[in-house]
């Protein structure tokens, strides 16, 4: 089975630090992504990697960086938390021989104060 | 770009029949899926329709008619456990051909 892990289930940060949120996938897929998911709104996507040192713009970007030094793992990086951050981060994999079908962790509920 | 379109919250009785319906546009369509997700969980992956017609996976069966930018998702002989969102997501030709976008998703609670 595909898993994907998050580094945590639940972080609490305050306003201007900087947050990582680490995911790591076991199954060597290329694609790896970023979405948060609040109310209302559905998933939206953060930013995407298809390769290492590869990585793409999704929809919503802004205040956001990532970095994928190895094929297993995608860092998302909050470079100064804002309130307006807080959110579930969930992160997920794919690879072209499964269709693209991608596989999620378990997310992070973040809280910035 | 994409637009996706799914009801936001239904109500239906254990034991029932379901249809959760998604229409969407895209300049290009790749293929349609479902995801489904318990409150508080990961979404999980639960169908792929990339040609029209029917797919059927035990009690869950969806269903795909691209000229018309439309999909269900069907659920059979409901139960309490399929309560939970369930989330349409579409995926489009050309560059970034991997990324999905997902509808806003529609909550199901079924009741006794």
């Amino acid at each position: 089975d595909v898993k994907v892990t998050q580094s945590s289930r639940y972080l609490v940060k305050r306003t201007g630090e900087k947050v990582f949120l680490e995911c790591v996938q076991d199954m060597d897929h290329e694609n790896m992504f970023w979405y948060r998911q609040d109310p209302g709104l559905g998933l939206r996507l953060i930013y995407f990697s298809y390769d290492v040192k590869m990585k793409e713009k999704g929809d919503i970007p802004e205040g956001y960086s990532v970095s994928r030094e190895k094929k297993e793992r995608f860092s998302l990086i909050l470079e100064s938390a804002s309130t307006n951050q807080t959110s579930m981060y969930l992160c997920a994999s794919s690879s072209p021989w499964a269709e693209y079908e991608q596989y999620f962790g378990p997310g992070t509920r973040l809280t910035v104060t | 770009g994409q637009n996706i379109d799914q009801p936001t919250e239904m109500t239906a009785t254990e034991g029932a029949i379901v249809q959760i319906n998604c229409t969407y546009q895209t300049s290009g369509f790749n293929g349609l899926f479902w995801y489904q997700q318990h409150a508080g969980e990961a979404p999980t992956f639960l169908s792929y329709n990339v040609l029209d017609g029917l797919e059927e996976k035990g009690r869950f069966s969806s269903f795909l008619s691209r000229s018309k930018g439309y999909s269900y998702l069907l659920l059979k002989e409901l139960q309490m456990k399929d309560s939970a969102s369930y989330l349409c997501a579409v995926r489009e030709v050309g560059a970034g051909s991997y990324q999905l976008t997902f509808g806003k998703g529609t909550k199901l609670s079924v009741i006794p």
